[in-house]
């Protein structure tokens, strides 16, 4: 079985300040990380995703997210968040080998100017 | 260019109407998807079919119906609608089943069930 968690419903922060969302997960197996991102009333938008390798992934309009297989995270990053990046974010994950992708409930970001 | 295109955009219908939500890709993927997304913004997938064939078929009411004529379409039909049918309904794609491809969404269909 697979399962994501997003322990935030919200995360607020100022505009240029860090943006944290934090994910972690659960597969019996190896893991396929995925972000996408949702704005209101659009479809979901792949943010970046990891796969194997560099633990480090970058991706998409600045973000970048870490695979910490010890901690079971996949943690996304911006290092300087804009207005523009409030939206809702997923994570999901996908067990190897399996054909479904799990999301997790999704945490709403909220940039102030 | 729409690389994945979903009509109608908004749906409005009485309980125990039939409706049907179409969905096109131009990405020459061989999977698509249905997903719902309830009014908590939850995401649960429905079912995915790999080049015709159905792979994923979640536990969904069986009034519920997928049907791919091509790998480029995977329609839904949805027979006597119910209040709690009520949902955004997303359709995706990605190049094969499995493995580590992202899937690319659809704009969504909003289903409103009076």
């Amino acid at each position: 079985a697979q399962s994501v968690a997003q322990p935030e419903d919200q995360v607020n922060v100022a505009e240029g300040n860090p943006l944290t969302v934090k994910c972690t997960y659960s597969v019996s197996g190896n893991p396929y990380l995925f972000w996408y991102v949702q704005y209101p009333n659009r479809g979901l938008q792949f943010l970046l995703k990891y796969i194997t390798g560099d633990n480090l992934v970058k991706g998409s309009y600045g973000f970048e997210a870490e695979f910490n297989k010890s901690q079971t995270s996949f943690h996304l990053k911006k290092p300087s968040a804009l207005v523009s990046d409030s939206a809702l974010y997923f994570c999901a994950v996908r067990d190897m080998g399996d054909y479904k992708l799990s999301f997790g409930a999704g945490t709403t970001v909220t940039v102030r100017a | 260019d729409t690389a994945v295109s979903q009509t109608p955009k908004y749906l409005v219908t009485q309980m125990g109407n039939d409706k049907s939500i179409k969905c096109e890709q131009n990405l020459g993927h061989d999977t698509m998807y249905w997903y719902k997304q309830d009014s908590k913004k939850f995401l649960k997938i429905m079912f995915s079919y790999n080049n015709k064939e159905l792979i994923i078929n979640e536990t969904v009411p069986n009034r519920f119906s997928p049907k791919s004529p091509d790998k480029a379409h995977l329609n839904l039909h949805i027979n006597s609608l119910e209040l709690g049918d009520s949902a955004v309904y997303f359709c995706a794609s990605s190049q094969i089943a499995g493995a580590g491809y992202e899937q690319y969404f659809g704009p969504g269909t909003r289903l409103t069930v009076t």
